[in-house]
């Protein structure tokens, strides 16, 4: 079956620091997601990407689909407090019913 | 305001007992799903459903029942056949996949069984 796999796991920053979080799929994906979820909360959309190869930017947070349609990655500039959370990717499966394979997620606390 | 509301935030059941999560949306989404999450752990999909009085299992349904008698409704069952059910449970919404499909999640119930 569909596997989306995140890495790293976690990362530890220091503030101002840049930080990124690489997705890859082994099956190809129409559209890819980002979410966010801070500690001891639910998941919060943060963007969608569609196009092979897009690039959508969010302030400090850049967001990259792959040319092949099965890998992803956020990149967070200058990072900071309000930074801290688990940042997850999922991606839509295909056949029949549809539903989203969300990845394993990087957890990313940012030091003072 | 609209949105997706989970309850009870937190519960607690005896081992053998059946527990009945509520969740509810007002965004007039066609599709609703269940995820659990364990400490540190992805979201691991139990059931879905992309239309009233059907459903579909996920990845982890063994020990669980669902239903959806309205379109608003999606509540979950974790039933005594479920041999771990601690864990955080998160329900959630969306527009069909031909649509924009970003989901929206309720604030997640925390199931602990003593």
């Amino acid at each position: 079956g569909q596997q989306v796999m995140q890495i790293p796991q976690y990362q530890h920053v220091q503030e101002g620091e840049d930080f990124t979080t690489y997705c890859n799929s082994s099956t190809t994906l129409s559209n890819i997601q980002w979410y966010k979820q801070r500690p001891g909360g639910h998941p919060v959309f943060l963007i969608q990407l569609v196009k092979s190869g897009e690039v959508k930017k969010q302030k400090r947070l850049t967001f990259q689909f792959g040319e092949a349609k099965k890998n992803s990655s956020l990149h967070i500039t200058a990072t900071q407090t309000t930074d801290v959370g688990t940042y997850f990717c999922a991606g839509p499966r295909s056949g029949g019913y549809q539903k989203v394979t969300f990845g394993t997620g990087t957890k990313l606390q940012v030091i003072p | 305001d609209g949105g997706i509301t989970q309850s009870p935030k937190y519960l607690f059941r005896k081992e053998g007992q059946n527990v009945t999560l509520s969740c509810e949306q007002n965004l007039n989404h066609d599709a609703m799903y269940w995820y659990r999450q364990d400490p540190g752990q992805g979201l691991r999909l139990i059931y879905y459903s992309q239309i009233v009085n059907d459903f579909q299992k996920g990845d982890i349904a063994e020990g669980y029942s669902v239903s959806r008698e309205k379109k608003e409704s999606f509540p979950l069952t974790v039933t005594s056949a479920q041999k771990n059910p601690t864990a955080f449970y998160l329900c959630a919404s969306s527009h069909l996949l031909d649509r924009t499909t970003e989901a929206f999640f309720g604030q997640g119930t925390r199931l602990t069984v003593v």
